[in-house]
């Protein structure tokens, strides 16, 4: 029963390739994220959306593009795969406020070879 | 833009008390929230200041000083399964997406 949902968990593809990782929310909340993470860097913003079809840029997104053509649908497109995003990718999603809190997804750990 | 500063890594007995440490810059700040992450599985959230002072949550509590851009995080009656990377994050004021540190990795002994 859990509120948010990313698919699939694990991936291998190769470089050059387009890969679409998909964050499903049951919440109903206006913003989902996409954050990716990396050892010595932390959680980074890659892209974000304030509603359907509204998004905007992290401070990672070069190489990566999303969609959300449904409130409970976040897509994270990258367009041609390169080894330097190998990484884990986190969904998250948030009410109104950032007092609330963000609830995350377990993660898709996609490797690039 | 924005950055935070933790300390990567600190170290604690069961039962003590630890306080991690966050300094931030930022153009513009909504708030200062706390994660807590087990071995790389989905972060949660712990808390949320938005004004100076100090929160408490049972074990834990959260302290932010806007005016020395400062904030902490305060783990009480250690316990070993409170070993975990935790993080603190800047919400800015516009659309309130947060920007995350890099985390303090905290490890309990017994």
């Amino acid at each position: 029963d859990a509120g948010i949902t990313q698919s699939p968990r694990h991936k291998v593809t190769e470089t050059g390739t387009p890969v679409t990782l998909r964050c499903h929310q049951t919440e109903n909340h206006r913003y989902m994220y996409w954050y990716r993470q990396d050892p010595g860097h932390g959680l980074r913003l890659i892209h974000y959306s304030y509603g359907v079809k509204d998004t905007d840029k992290g401070e990672v997104s070069d190489g990566y593009s999303v969609s959300r053509s449904k409130t409970e649908d976040f897509l994270l497109t990258l367009e041609s795969a390169t080894s330097s995003q190998t990484s884990v990718y986190f969904c998250a999603i948030s009410e109104d406020s950032v007092n609330y809190g963000y609830t995350f997804g377990s993660g898709t750990r996609l490797t690039v070879v | 833009g924005q950055s935070l500063e933790q300390p990567s890594e600190v170290t604690a007995v069961e039962g003590a008390i630890v306080q991690i440490n966050c300094t931030y810059q930022t153009s513009g700040f909504y708030g200062l929230s706390w994660y807590q992450q087990h071995d790389g599985g989905a972060p949660t959230f712990l808390s949320y200041n938005a004004l100076d002072g100090l929160e408490e949550t049972g074990r834990f509590s959260s302290f932010l000083s806007r005016s020395d851009s400062y904030g902490y995080l305060l783990l009480q009656e250690l316990q070993m399964k409170d070993s975990a990377s935790y993080f603190c994050a800047v919400a800015d004021n516009q659309g309130g997406k947060l920007i995350f540190g890099q985390g303090t990795e905290l490890s309990v002994k017994p």
